[in-house]
């Protein structure tokens, strides 16, 4: 079993529309992060969510957002498309949001292309 | 947080090691390195983390030097799976698990 699963793994689109990313964690872990990994290759974070409830956003836009119906989900929505939007999108989880030992478990990510 | 420096890229031969430097010189007390490595457009994966002393598990060693600034992350017996960017962090304790990643160094296995 895949422990962070994302859909889909790849997504064309044009400008102007909207999308989502689902992601979804079966370690019964409490907190859920969305990361971005652009043509650069640099990973950032975007949001972290910790059973439910949002704790980090990082000056992200807000034509992202992330919704968490439950602590094993983390979906990201994005309205109005844009070029720069163009990335890899990296789902992630950890046992807590604060102490523990931080591991991070990343999901196989989602290439969105922006046309 | 503090910010790392790593070289951009290194090579190593298969089943040598690989000794992987990081320059941390502002870490602080609080602060832990950690380790991640990220394979061809996969996500990216837990290696090893440490605050003081010398850590080893089932993937690798990480050596941190008396005064913090610097640190070694050492892969055995380098495989051509081990071929990777590999990030070097550092993380404050409790600080909602806030992972900045670098550039990285890309470490080519070669045979």
């Amino acid at each position: 079993d895949t422990a962070v699963s994302q859909t889909p793994k790849y997504l064309v689109t044009q400008m102007g529309n909207d999308k989502s990313i689902k992601c979804e964690q079966n370690l019964g872990h409490d907190t859920m992060y969305w990361y971005k990994q652009d043509s650069k290759k640099f990973l950032k974070i975007m949001f972290s969510y910790n059973n439910k409830e949002l704790i980090i956003n990082e000056t992200v836009p807000n034509r992202f957002s992330p919704k968490s119906p439950d602590k094993a989900h983390l979906n990201l929505h994005i309205n109005s498309l844009e070029l720069g939007d163009s990335a890899v999108y990296f789902c992630a989880s950890s046992q807590d949001h604060s102490g523990g030992t931080g591991e991070l478990f990343f999901g196989e990510g989602s290439r969105l292309t922006v046309l | 947080d503090a910010k790392t420096t790593q070289p951009t890229s290194m090579d190593c031969a298969e089943g040598r090691a690989a000794n992987l430097p990081c320059n941390h010189s502002t870490i602080s007390g609080n602060e832990y390195v950690y380790w991640y490595r990220q394979i061809h457009s996969q996500g990216p994966q837990y290696i090893i983390h440490g605050l003081k002393n010398n850590e080893t598990n089932e993937m690798a060693s990480l050596i941190i030097t008396e005064d913090r600034k610097s640190s070694t992350l050492i892969l055995p017996h380098a495989t051509l799976r081990d071929t990777a960017v590999y990030y070097c962090i550092v993380r404050v304790i409790y600080n909602f698990n806030k992972f900045y990643f670098g550039s990285g160094t890309k470490l080519n296995v070669k045979p």
